[in-house]
């Protein structure tokens, strides 16, 4: 079975301030696929990134960067600078391999992490 | 014009009625999804549909039934809705060819439904 904890159910900030939003996950899977996507306030789902479990690489893309590290199962998104527009709720999730039997493509979210950046 | 659609976006309706949410795609993507989404539950899947003749229930898939009309087409019915299927429901459709052992999700802008 597939488990994704967000223990962060809502963290409030200053604009300018650095946060990081957490994310356990856990997996069987030797293979697998990590991902966090942003929820405006409009409701729309917004993909940030996808990670391989074969890539322990971490990535930055401007003000966003995410930490991976399989040894603790963890797949953390920190943005820097916070905006106001990063003002939304934010979802880690986790697919199994296409070729698992019993739909290893499904997507398993964790219940989200509401980030309020104020002025 | 957005890829995946949903119809309606929003929906008021009462205890007992029969609603059909739609969702169409022209992504011409073999597999689509259901997912219902709670505050502080997050996502959980409700139905995923392979190819038109393959139909799997996922996690929460009480209290709905789903069709799917043509590769392009997977709507979700609640025959006779209670007010704790009061959510955001989203569809999602992702490729069948293999690459990299993953083929991403997209989904649709979602609908909002109240049962009263």
């Amino acid at each position: 079975a597939q488990k994704v904890t967000q223990a962060q159910t809502e963290i409030s900030v200053v604009e300018k301030e650095d946060v990081t939003l957490d994310c356990v996950y856990e997996t069987r899977d030797t293979t697998y696929y990590l991902f966090w996507y942003k929820q405006p306030p409009s409701g729309e789902l917004v993909f940030l990134i996808r990670r391989n479990s074969f890539d322990e690489q971490n990535e930055i893309s401007g003000r966003y960067s995410w930490n991976f590290q399989k040894s603790t199962s963890s797949f953390n998104f920190t943005i820097t600078a916070s905006q106001v527009v990063d003002s939304a709720v934010y979802f880690c999730a986790l697919s199994g391999p296409i070729w698992r039997t019993g739909g290893g493509n499904k997507l398993t979210f964790g219940t989200g992490t509401q980030l309020k950046v104020e002025l | 014009d957005a890829d995946v659609t949903q119809t309606p976006r929003n929906r008021i309706t009462k205890t007992g009625k029969r609603i059909m949410l739609e969702c169409s795609q022209t992504k011409g993507h073999d597999r689509m999804y259901w997912y219902r989404q709670d505050p502080g539950l997050g996502l959980r899947l409700i139905y995923y549909s392979f190819d038109v003749k393959d139909i799997n229930k996922g996690e929460i898939s009480d209290g709905y039934s789903v069709s799917r009309q043509a590769q392009a087409k997977f709507s979700l019915s609640l025959e006779s809705a209670i007010p704790n299927q009061t959510a955001l429901y989203f569809c999602a459709t992702s490729d069948l060819s293999e690459r990299e052992g993953y083929n991403e999700q997209f989904f649709g802008p979602g609908t909002r439904l109240t049962v009263l």
